[in-house]
């Protein structure tokens, strides 16, 4: 079946540090991968997406790129802010843009 | 475009009521999508809507459960004799074969 399994939070880093977030999944076929995150009393919001292997998704200085060989889609930015701080979810989507997500992973980020 | 828009955002019913959730999506999007929040896991997936057909259920959606979408528009999302298990966010999503988009989602609460 298909599933997404993502590192357990909380994350808290200092501003200007170096964020990880590591997400795996199981899938038949070629699903595409997402990351969507959820501010603070907010719905939850598209942040970067790939469609195939290899492909590097990136938005607002946050990056991923899809790794087939080792089934990953790993969020990462350099430099995180406190206006950061949030949960984040990965995602996958086998067809008609269904969404299997993981459990989240909350990132604080202090000053 | 205002947005995936959900109505009432919070609900508190109490158990063995009726309560029913309206989504009114972003206009043209064909896919209409409703899941399911508990408290520090992901969304799960419950049903999909493509225009007026609901093509897709999760065994997530028991028979209290009743999803419909005339005409293609908006969504009603209706819960009959409801249990303390429903108490969740139900999040409602839409696309047109692309990016999905979340709505803010509506609180339930069953006292």
């Amino acid at each position: 079946g298909n599933s997404v399994t993502q590192m357990e939070g909380p994350v808290t880093l200092s501003e200007e540090a170096f964020l990880t977030i590591n997400c795996t999944y199981t899938a038949t076929g070629y699903p595409s991968l997402f990351w969507y995150v959820q501010y603070p009393g907010e719905g939850l919001q598209l942040l970067l997406k790939a469609t195939k292997a290899d492909d590097k998704g990136s938005n607002k200085g946050f990056e991923a790129t899809y790794r087939k060989e080792t089934t990953s889609f790993h969020l990462e930015k350099g430099s995180v802010q406190v206006s950061d701080s949030a949960v984040y979810f990965c995602a996958l989507s086998p067809h008609t843009d269904k969404l299997i997500f993981g459990t989240g992973t909350r990132l604080q980020v202090f000053p | 475009d205002t947005g995936v828009s959900q109505d009432p955002r919070h609900k508190i019913t109490k158990r063995g009521q009726n309560v029913t959730f309206r989504c009114d999506p972003i206009s043209e999007h064909n896919r209409l999508y409703w899941y399911r929040q508990t408290l520090g896991q992901g969304p799960e997936f419950l049903t999909y809507f493509q225009n007026e057909a609901q093509l897709e259920k999760s065994r997530l959606l028991s028979d209290r459960f009743s999803a419909e979408r005339p005409k293609g528009s908006f969504s009603t999302l209706e819960i009959q004799r409801t249990e303390q298990g429903d108490s969740a966010m139900y999040l409602c999503a839409s696309s047109l074969g692309g990016n999905v988009f979340f709505g803010q989602g509506t609180r339930l609460t069953v006292v």
